[in-house]
């Protein structure tokens, strides 16, 4: 059974960092692309950030380029995101999502639970 | 960006009616397109992959749809589990882009 648990959301003040962690299991790890999408309180989805299954190509949203940071671990089958200068509008639910095939960033078939970030003073 | 236009943003319905929503796509996708259901306080999951295609396990009282920029979501017999947020969602270009979500309720 594949299985997507997240970690590490919390509140933070503005300008602060997060990372966010995501443990794989019920699947080889390591033959997926990977992604993050968030879910602002009351609102719709928003794709934040994919990476292929080596971590050799990253991509991601205009919101958090520049900020957001996505990585892997295939040898502990865990995705990451490290968060920086955070602001009021990156508070959300974050979800990470595996891609259903080889290739990046296309059909999310695969979710975990999410995990909540404010961003609050 | 490809812009997602989902509608009607939310929809009150009776148990075994058939309820339909469209997306639209603001260029080619091709069939690009799938289809999340959401419920309340829940993650997201796949109910329609490639605009058309069932996902494993979902019930066949649920399909889907069209190519190129217009595409339908249809559930033929509408069932009290069925309340619920649903999302199309392109990946013919990077961002991958959301509709804005179907509210679907039960009359």
């Amino acid at each position: 059974e594949v299985q997507l648990v997240e970690s590490g959301g919390a509140l933070v003040q503005p300008g602060g960092s997060l990372r966010l962690s995501c443990a794989a299991s019920g699947f080889t790890f390591s033959s997926y692309a990977m992604n993050w999408v968030r879910q602002a309180p009351g609102k719709g989805l928003e794709w934040v950030s994919a990476i292929s299954d080596d971590g050799g190509s990253t991509y991601y949203a205009d919101s958090v380029k520049g900020r957001f940071t996505i990585s892997r671990d295939n040898s502990r089958d865990t995705l990451y995101l490290q968060m920086n200068s955070l602001r009021a509008d990156d508070t959300a639910v974050y979800y990470c999502a595996k891609d259903a095939v080889v290739l990046i960033a296309t059909t999310l078939d695969y979710w975990g639970q999410g995990t909540l970030v404010t961003v609050s003073s | 960006d490809i812009q997602m236009t989902q509608s009607p943003s939310s929809l009150s319905a009776s148990v075994g009616d058939r309820v339909t929503i469209t997306c639209q796509a603001s260029q080619d996708i091709s069939n690009f397109l799938n289809w999340y259901q959401q419920k309340p306080g829940k993650a997201p999951s796949l109910l329609i992959y490639d605009a058309s295609n069932l996902e494993t396990g979902v019930p066949s009282r649920f399909s889907g749809s069209g190519s190129g920029t217009d595409f339908s979501f249809t559930i033929s017999s509408l069932q009290p589990e069925d309340v619920a947020t649903y999302y199309c969602q392109q990946y013919d270009n990077l961002p991958l882009t959301f509709g804005g979500g179907t509210k679907m309720e039960i009359k």
